[in-house]
């Protein structure tokens, strides 16, 4: 299986609510980070939190890693139209000598109706 | 813009044809990647170059070929595709070059390439 798997795979939610939105990977990380995705476009990174943090806050973004059970979470708070995209975590394992190279998953469709 | 330029945006290309995806980077950083994007499938990683030396080739098919004259530069070189390979291509730069920091990624905005 891939590490940085996502779930749910879809979530359509109203304008104000929260969204949350997780993630699980099966290996020991150095970090891990979550990235935004427009349709048709580039990545965005958003947010990074290492392996020995447990909660990242960013503007309207909060992120947690629990690595004892291998997962974490994103949480946009008071959505907006603007904030629809695919939202990816990705998983830099800890050790080895690839260079730089990050394991995402397969991302969360998050849309934000009006 | 995010400081990743590809061009083109857009390609389509019939199996014998040879073309080519260019990527710059205007920030200054020492890696480049390549990544492949297709429906329903996670990001898969092509290639890295770390100080223009290739570093990683993640068990990709001969027809696709990097190239990186420069840190600033990278090159995928296309020959002889199969409709399969028709995905979004995304380039991507980070500052380090290793495990020693935390690479966090630059992507550009990708290069959607159909081939017929």
């Amino acid at each position: 299986s891939q590490q940085g798997e996502e779930d749910p795979q879809a979530l359509s939610i109203q304008e104000g609510e929260n969204a949350t939105m997780n993630c699980s990977y099966k290996t020991s990380i150095n970090n891990l980070q979550w990235y935004r995705q427009n349709s048709g476009r580039g990545l965005v990174h958003l947010i990074l939190i290492r392996s020995n943090e447990r909660e990242k806050h960013s503007g309207r973004l909060r992120v947690t890693l629990d690595t004892s059970k291998k997962s974490s979470s994103l949480l946009i708070t008071a959505s907006r139209a603007a904030d629809t995209a695919s939202y990816f975590c990705a998983t830099a394992n800890a050790g080895g000598t690839s260079y730089g190279k990050l394991t995402f998953g397969q991302g969360t469709i998050l849309t934000v109706h009006p | 813009e995010t400081g990743v330029t590809q061009t083109p945006r857009h390609l389509v290309m019939g199996m014998t044809n040879k073309k080519s995806l260019k990527c710059e980077q205007h920030l200054g950083h020492n890696a480049m990647y390549w990544y492949k994007q297709s429906a329903k499938k996670p990001l898969e990683l092509m290639f890295v170059y770390s100080l223009e030396e290739r570093v990683e080739n993640n068990s990709v098919p001969s027809r696709f070929s990097p190239e990186c004259p420069n840190s600033s530069h990278l090159f995928l070189h296309l020959h002889t595709l199969q409709p399969e390979d028709s995905a979004l291509y995304l380039c991507a730069s980070s500052q380090g070059t290793g495990w020693a920091g935390a690479n966090v990624l630059t992507f550009g905005a990708g290069s959607r390439l159909t081939v017929l």
